[in-house]
């Protein structure tokens, strides 16, 4: 079955160390992979995507994702966060059917940056 | 100003009652989706649509209903049959890059509607 983890509900790290919040995925053939985050109360917002190329994706707000094929991840990463990155992140996976195309949701991680 | 834009903001119900979730887009995209967001459930795929005058069943569709009659507007309505609509709704929209590139299907989302039954 076609699926998508996160496997922490919650993540705590320090304003200004590494931070990776984890996504593992299960797709037939090549993964369209995605990253969200979602302050509270508003609607989600793109952060990166993952197609093809480049294994290192970078995105907004200083954001990147590393995609590695043989563990089937895709973890967000940034070297420095920030109070201000507190938030529910989703990782995605586009799934097709024929023509009909959607995105399978890990169910969130929410990350919580420490001043 | 381009985006996704969801109406109302708080929307209330009595029990029994139909109410219509509006979202209206103008990217110029083809496809749009409804999503159900329960804490700790992530985001549940009610219907999309891929095209105008077609729409398909997601994971959660009883107890909902869509229409597609124009790309840029996808309402929702609750119906009394869904027994558990306090929620909040998010209404996502993806389409063709620009010069016709074939899409990514990169989801762009509304601010949300939140619902609550009295």
């Amino acid at each position: 079955a076609q699926s998508v983890a996160q496997p922490e509900d919650q993540v705590n790290v320090a304003e200004g160390n590494p931070l990776t919040v984890k996504c593992t995925y299960s797709v037939s053939g090549n993964p369209y992979l995605f990253w969200y985050v979602q302050y509270p109360n508003r609607g989600l917002q793109f952060l990166l995507k993952y197609i093809t190329g480049d294994n290192l994706v970078k995105g907004s707000y200083g954001f990147e994702a590393e995609f590695n094929k043989s563990q089937t991840s895709f973890h967000l990463k940034k070297p420095s966060a920030l109070v201000s990155d507190s938030a529910l992140y989703f990782c995605a996976v586009r799934v097709s059917a024929g023509n009909n195309r959607k995105l399978i949701w890990g169910l969130g991680t929410s990350l919580a940056v420490n001043p | 100003d381009g985006g996704i834009t969801q109406s109302p903001k708080y929307l209330f119900r009595k029990e029994g009652q139909n109410v219509t979730l509006s979202c209206e887009q103008n990217l110029n995209h083809d496809a749009m989706y409804w999503y159900r967001q329960d804490p700790g459930q992530g985001l549940r795929l009610i219907y999309y649509s891929q095209i105008v005058n077609d729409f398909q069943k997601g994971d959660i569709a009883e107890g909902y209903s869509v229409s597609r009659e124009k790309k840029e507007s996808f309402p929702l309505t609750v119906t009394s049959a869904q027994k558990n609509p306090t929620a909040f709704y998010l209404c996502a929209s993806s389409g063709d890059l620009a010069g016709g590139t074939p899409s990514t299907d990169t989801q762009y989302f509304g601010p949300g509607t939140r619902l609550t039954v009295l």
